[in-house]
């Protein structure tokens, strides 16, 4: 059966500090992963990795893909405020369509 | 991506009434998906809809109950029908990636009460 799973299920951290979300999953006919921040109620698309070892980067937030661990991390560095959300790892399955999510992240930051 | 566009953004309902949900999208997507996310929950699919064809339910929806409409290529409902205090969730549309990615990108989402 086709699975994600993330990690921790919640952290609570200090503003400044840096944080790492952990995504494992289970896919047959893997092609990608997805990252998505999702603050009161809509997720908004992070990362695309399709890739091993190339990260890709946003400002403060980077990923990566390791396909041969099956896994992925979501890096936040000097975190702030406003990036306290749920942190939504998800894998596509292109044979049927759709989209499986993990439980996600909760992240708070402390002022 | 996609720019969409969902409503109601929230509501407050009656036990045993039924609401509609909108979604209308930016740009016309062969695929449309609906979600539930229920308190402390991820998101749940509940249907596929595409156009010109019946939606596909995920097991444990029945169209009785979450009846889609896709009239177009940029426009979608979702109908909770005879809802119950257990309805009450976001409600989220996605579409696939206009340009052919794997991604998914989501509308605003409904928050829904039922009392």
């Amino acid at each position: 059966e086709d699975k994600v799973v993330q990690s921790p299920l919640s952290l609570v951290v200090h503003e400044g500090d840096t944080v790492t979300l952990n995504c494992s999953y289970e896919v047959t006919n893997f092609r990608s992963l997805l990252w998505y921040k999702q603050e009161k109620k809509a997720p908004t698309f992070l990362f695309m990795l399709t890739s091993s070892g190339i990260e890709k980067k946003s400002g403060r937030l980077s990923s990566i893909l390791d396909k041969k661990e099956l896994f992925s991390i979501l890096n936040i560095t000097a975190t702030q405020t406003g990036d306290s959300a749920v942190y939504l790892c998800a894998v596509p399955l292109p044979r049927d369509d759709k989209i499986i999510f993990g439980k996600g992240t909760r992240l708070h930051i402390l002022p | 991506s996609a720019v969409i566009s969902q409503k109601p953004s929230r509501d407050i309902c009656q036990r045993g009434t039924s609401l509609t949900i909108q979604c209308q999208v930016d740009s016309q997507v062969t695929m449309m998906f609906w979600y539930r996310q229920q308190p402390g929950q991820s998101l749940t699919l509940i249907a596929t809809a595409n156009q010109g064809s019946e939606a596909t339910y995920e097991s444990g929806f029945v169209i009785d109950k979450f009846p889609i409409s896709r009239p177009n290529l940029t426009f979608s409902t979702l109908t909770v029908s005879n809802m119950s205090p257990e309805d009450s969730s976001i409600y989220l549309c996605s579409v696939e990636d206009p340009e052919g990615e794997d991604t998914q990108y989501f509308g605003p989402g409904t928050r829904l009460t039922v009392l």
